[in-house]
């Protein structure tokens, strides 16, 4: 079965920088297109980022363009997103997803921002 | 504010039909697939259905979904009390450039 485990998070300061990672395992990592979406307490979905299978192509929200920055390591089968200048707003709960439609879901790491 | 509209709520009592609507512009549902997820208590989100039914292996033909033109809808049938969760439709949005969610649907099993 489809296997995606995220870590990373944790608590840090307003202005501060944090790197999650994603390692994904029982399919084809190469083959998929690879998404973030993130959920602040007690709130909705939001969808952060995602990139295509190499890496060429990436989208962000509006709200983290310029300050978060997706990458992927086909070779390592892992998904990683690198956040900087992190505000209190952006805490919550992130999701690795596979596909551009997030048909698989991670359990999630969180990202506390105070 | 969400570009995708889903009412707050809904709610049945066992073995009724539930439906939650979800509602878009043509730069979203109207020229895109939508998809509808399940986020049980505590838990993360699952994928539940897309365009003509498709449903990944585990979920129930209970639920099914529907669009016309800009707007889209999730019915569940035979209402289940495990089925108490909240739901989001979802879709690409071609002017954005971006995947949007709708605010979620909490169901609730009476």
């Amino acid at each position: 079965d489809v296997q995606l485990v995220e870590s990373g998070g944790g608590l840090v300061q307003p202005g501060g920088s944090l790197k999650l990672s994603c390692v994904a395992s029982d399919f084809t990592f190469s083959a998929y297109w690879m998404t973030w979406v993130r959920q602040a307490p007690g709130r909705g979905l939001e969808w952060v980022a995602n990139m295509n299978e190499d890496g060429s192509k990436k989208h962000y929200v509006d709200s983290v363009r310029g300050r978060f920055t997706i990458s992927r390591d086909n070779a390592k089968t892992s998904l990683y997103l690198q956040m900087n200048n992190l505000r209190v707003e952006d805490t919550g709960v992130y999701y690795c997803a596979r596909a551009s439609n997030a048909d698989y879901w991670g359990q999630g790491t969180l990202v506390i921002v105070s | 504010q969400s570009v995708l509209t889903q009412p707050p709520s809904a709610s049945g009592t066992p073995g009724q039909r539930v439906t939650i609507s979800c509602s878009g512009s043509s730069s979203n549902i109207g020229n895109n697939n939508v998809y509808w997820y399940q986020q049980l208590p505590g838990m993360a989100p699952k994928f539940l259905v897309y365009r003509n039914n498709q449903r990944p292996s585990g979920v129930p033909d209970r639920f099914s979904e529907s669009k016309s033109g800009t707007s889209a809808s999730l019915a569940i049938s035979g209402l289940r009390s495990e089925d108490e969760a909240d739901y989001y439709c979802a879709a690409w949005d071609d002017s954005l450039s971006a995947y949007v969610f709708g605010p979620g649907t909490k169901v609730t099993v009476l």
